[in-house]
């Protein structure tokens, strides 16, 4: 079966300070990977998505950027986090043809 | 531009109610329509889904009701029970073979009293 994770599950980072978020999927192979965000009362925005290795769109202009170094794994990066990057960042998976999307348990990110 | 709208943003359901959670598209390309429910700290979990050729969905205590026409669709908990009690997300996506991801509404928090 398919297990999808995320680390760190929580993150207290200070403003002007990098980030590495990662995200790894096991038991399936050249997933689609997302990276969505969850603010308070906002509900989830898409972030980056990805089809393959080193294949990365992006939906938003931000902050932040990402990457797919190997097929199932994909990176959520900041060089320089402000205030505005805290939330709780989730990663998720779908295979190609399917309508279905997995998602992570989330990282838990506190920029002060 | 929001392009799922979701209503109530809060509701409270007596325990063995029903619990009814409405959303409204605006794409007319979006032709799969999930229910995520989420536990405070947790990622979303997949509830139930639906696609345009059908009307209703049933899955247990769940219903998915799909109004094509009017681009709305609504999530109705039967019998609901304080274990519900979560946020419940609705969103939207295009054709599967596409790499597009979730489009969500802003969830419904919903609890339900004992």
């Amino acid at each position: 079966s398919q297990t999808i994770h995320q680390w760190p599950a929580t993150l207290v980072q200070p403003v002007g300070s990098p980030l590495s978020l990662e995200c790894t999927v096991e038991g399936t192979s050249n997933p689609n990977l997302y990276w969505y965000r969850q603010a308070a009362g906002r509900g989830l925005q898409l972030l980056f998505y990805s089809v393959g290795i080193g294949q990365i769109s992006s939906e938003v202009p931000q902050n932040l950027s990402a990457s797919r170094p190997q097929d199932r794994q994909f990176i959520l990066s900041s060089k320089k986090l402000l205030l505005s990057d805290s939330g709780f960042y989730l990663c998720a998976w779908r295979l190609a043809w399917a309508y279905t999307q997995y998602f992570g348990p989330g990282t838990r990110l506190t920029v002060l | 531009q929001q392009q799922v709208k979701q209503s109530p943003q809060s509701l409270i359901v007596q325990k063995g109610g029903i619990s009814i959670i409405n959303c409204a598209y605006e794409n007319t390309a979006f032709d799969y329509f999930p229910w995520y429910q989420q536990f405070p700290g947790k990622g979303p979990a997949l509830l139930i889904a639906i696609r345009p050729d059908v009307s209703e969905k049933k899955e247990g205590r769940f219903t998915i009701s799909f109004n094509k026409s009017a681009k709305q669709f609504s999530l109705h908990i039967m019998d609901s029970q304080p274990g519900d009690s979560a946020t419940y997300f609705c969103a939207a996506s295009k054709a599967g073979g596409g790499a597009d991801g979730l489009t969500f509404g802003k969830g419904t928090h919903l609890i339900i009293q004992p």
